[in-house]
């Protein structure tokens, strides 16, 4: 079947600008996952959502950072004034429960200019 | 979360196994032991988890230690496509933290 699908896969903008990062999960997983890896680095959690919920998201590194899930399937990662700092490879992930293993999409590489 | 230490790089020749270890001192009675790998420019990829007994699957094996504070991961005969970094990462299922805690991992280096 079809794994989680991400879009754009790759992402160049200009400091300052607004951008929007999707996430396709598996059909028929409620809890959705987003985490950002910097290079050389393990991926790092942002955000977790169970259904249309964020659940948790302690990760979200500041306020220029949101993530919405309406439907309680396709997750939109949307960053705001974006800076240098927030280049790296953006992933997501989902799974059936909370718990069970994540499967994760080839990621969004944005890059900040 | 409980931390885990990996060392940061292996080799292995081509079609002989691999065994990667994970230590983890700290882990409590509910953690669960997960490997996840990461080829390059892909997304991580659940690889096996376990609680208390050894775990087969058709990617590997895992081996738990009597008393849990380290765990290896077992790839029984290495091919050129398990070249990867492979993390190992403790859950507690029973304290609602579904997120995972990745560290820097092993990165696996296969020799043809």
């Amino acid at each position: 079947g079809a794994g989680v699908s991400q879009t754009p896969s790759n992402k160049v903008t200009e400091k300052g600008k607004y951008v929007e990062l999707r996430c396709d999960p598996i059909s028929g997983h409620t809890a959705l996952y987003w985490y950002r890896q910097s290079l050389g680095q393990g991926p790092e959690f942002l955000i977790y959502f169970q259904g249309t919920g964020a659940a948790d998201d302690s990760g979200l590194p500041n306020d220029r950072f949101f993530a919405v899930r309406p439907e309680g399937s396709v997750s939109t990662l949307k960053i705001q004034r974006t800076e240098r700092g927030d280049s790296a490879v953006y992933l997501c992930a989902s799974s059936l429960l909370g718990r069970a293993p994540q499967y994760f999409g080839p990621g969004t590489r944005l890059t900040v200019l | 979360d409980a931390k885990t230490t990996q060392p940061n790089s292996m080799e292995s020749n081509e079609e002989e196994p691999v065994h990667l270890p994970c230590n983890h001192s700290t882990i409590s009675g509910t953690d669960y032991i997960h490997w996840y790998r990461q080829l390059p420019s892909q997304g991580p990829e659940y690889v096996i988890h376990g609680l208390t007994s050894n775990v087969n699957n058709r990617m590997a094996s895992l081996a738990i230690a009597e008393d849990r504070k380290s765990s290896t991961l077992i790839l029984h005969r290495a091919t050129l496509r398990d070249a990867a970094v492979y993390y190992c990462i403790l859950r507690d299922p029973n304290f609602g933290n579904e997120k995972l805690t990745f560290g820097t991992g092993t990165r696996l280096t296969i020799i043809p």
